[in-house]
């Protein structure tokens, strides 16, 4: 059982160049969930979907973008990569939102 | 005030002692509370969840909630080397899909 899975599992960027973070879970949740943790920091929600077709912002949503076609993906796009997306990013899908979360192994993003 | 505040440690504990980590929210309306280890380089991963007032036990760990003084806290009994981790406490409501998160206490167990 896969679980969530992120591709890549690293990547380094030149800023305003733009590129996709993929996720895939094979749970079958509706629910599924972008964040990004700063060093010494905690997870800050960037977007999340409660199904296929819906997506909402999250508390950090600036300079991103998702799309949510199918349940099982949850592509997050940076458009104009900048220095201040340098970042380990997560992504998770729970059954509903007062559930608890299943996360990916994550992406660390390199800016420069 | 943060919405979920942690000390950040970190906390050091001798192998086999109880170390007990704490975390306070600020939205009284919370109603699902998570306890989350993370080992360094690696994702988050579900240790307890609790929703209502009391104590939770499974194995070695202890969830205690108190809403009325909105506290959520985590104790691990005989602490192993292999429980040195940051652990993060998360809150949510269960009508709001924001899950908010602290930004972690860093556990310390020495053999």
């Amino acid at each position: 059982n896969a679980g969530v899975t992120q591709t890549p599992k690293f990547r380094i960027l030149k800023i305003g160049q733009s590129m996709t973070l993929q996720c895939t879970q094979d749970m079958n949740h509706n629910y599924m969930y972008w964040y990004r943790q700063d060093p010494g920091m905690g997870l800050k929600l960037i977007y999340y979907s409660v199904g296929a077709g819906i997506t909402d912002k999250g508390e950090v949503p600036n300079g991103y973008n998702v799309s949510r076609s199918t349940t099982e993906d949850f592509p997050l796009r940076l458009e104009l990569a900048a220095p201040s997306q340098t970042s380990v990013y997560f992504c998770a899908s729970s059954w509903t939102g007062g559930e608890p979360q299943h996360f990916g192994d994550g992406t660390r993003l390199s800016i420069l | 005030q943060k919405e979920v505040e942690q000390n950040s440690g970190p906390l050091s504990v001798p192998e086999g002692a109880i170390a007990s980590l704490n975390c306070t929210y600020s939205d009284r309306g919370s109603q699902s509370f998570f306890w989350y280890r993370q080992y360094s380089g690696k994702s988050p991963e579900l240790i307890m969840s609790i929703y209502s007032n009391g104590d939770k036990e499974d194995g070695r760990f202890t969830a205690q909630l108190n809403k009325a003084s909105q506290y959520v806290s985590l104790l691990i009994r005989d602490s192993q080397p292999s429980d040195s981790a940051t652990y993060l406490c998360a809150v949510t409501r269960l009508d709001n899909n924001d899950m908010r998160f602290g930004a972690g206490t860093r556990l310390t167990v020495k053999p």
